[in-house]
């Protein structure tokens, strides 16, 4: 089966400028996630959709960040307005259970550099 | 409240030589624990799992991992490293409401 898929794969922009990000989850799989990862770091969970619903987005800057999953399949990630400290690969990551002992799969990232 | 640590930030190997990756965790609510393996410019790809069962998981390229509950870890080992292995290694732990954390990573490198 296709993999997650995410687009584009790398982005440069200046602070202050907006950008946005797209998934497209293995299909069927109900569970969407948006991860941040700064160099050197762990990823940290952004927000979880749940089908087209937010299950957890308790670490999302909303000043700044929006995330939508209509329909319940793709999903978009924008940053408006972009800080340097944004510069991370942005993980996007699927599961076909809401719950249960299933894997998450993440795709390949998109690599913002904030200039 | 969850957290993952991983303890060695870089850890250097020669080939063929065993590795042991730490990871220690803290949960106030029962956990499944992951380990996931990034190549340069790649996504996360899942090794192994923990979910119940026998503390003992055996993984894909050969990794396996024991996880030990009086001591809250799920340290990573592989017996014969290989060049290949050279990567950033994340340990990342499942609990309450299904969310997932991670730790810091651990780079290996193998040396040749």
């Amino acid at each position: 089966e296709a993999g997650v898929a995410q687009s584009p794969r790398y982005k440069i922009i200046e602070k202050r400028q907006s950008v946005a990000f797209w998934c497209n989850p293995i299909s069927g799989h109900a569970t969407l996630y948006w991860y941040q990862q700064i160099l050197g770091q762990g990823p940290k969970l952004l927000i979880q959709f749940q089908n087209n619903g937010v299950v957890d987005d308790s670490q999302l800057p909303k000043d700044r960040f929006s995330a939508e999953r209509l329909k319940g399949v793709d999903s978009t990630l924008k940053i408006q307005p972009a800080k340097l400290e944004d510069s991370a690969v942005y993980l996007c990551a699927s599961r076909r259970l809401a719950g249960g002992l299933d894997t998450q799969y993440f795709g390949p990232g998109t690599r913002l550099t904030v200039l | 409240a969850q957290s993952v640590t991983q303890l060695d930030s870089q850890v250097p190997v020669f080939e063929e030589a065993p590795v042991e990756l730490r990871c220690n965790y803290s949960s106030s609510v029962s956990v499944y624990l992951f380990w996931y393996v990034q190549y340069p410019n790649q996504g996360l790809q899942l090794l192994l799992k923990y979910l119940s069962g026998s503390t003992l998981v055996k993984g894909i390229n050969g990794f396996e991992a024991e996880f030990n509950k009086s001591q809250t870890s799920f340290h990573l080992r592989k017996p014969s490293v290989h060049i290949s292995d050279t990567a950033e290694y994340f340990c990342a732990v499942r609990g309450g409401y299904q969310k997932v954390t991670f730790g810091t990573g651990t780079k290996l490198q193998v040396i040749p």
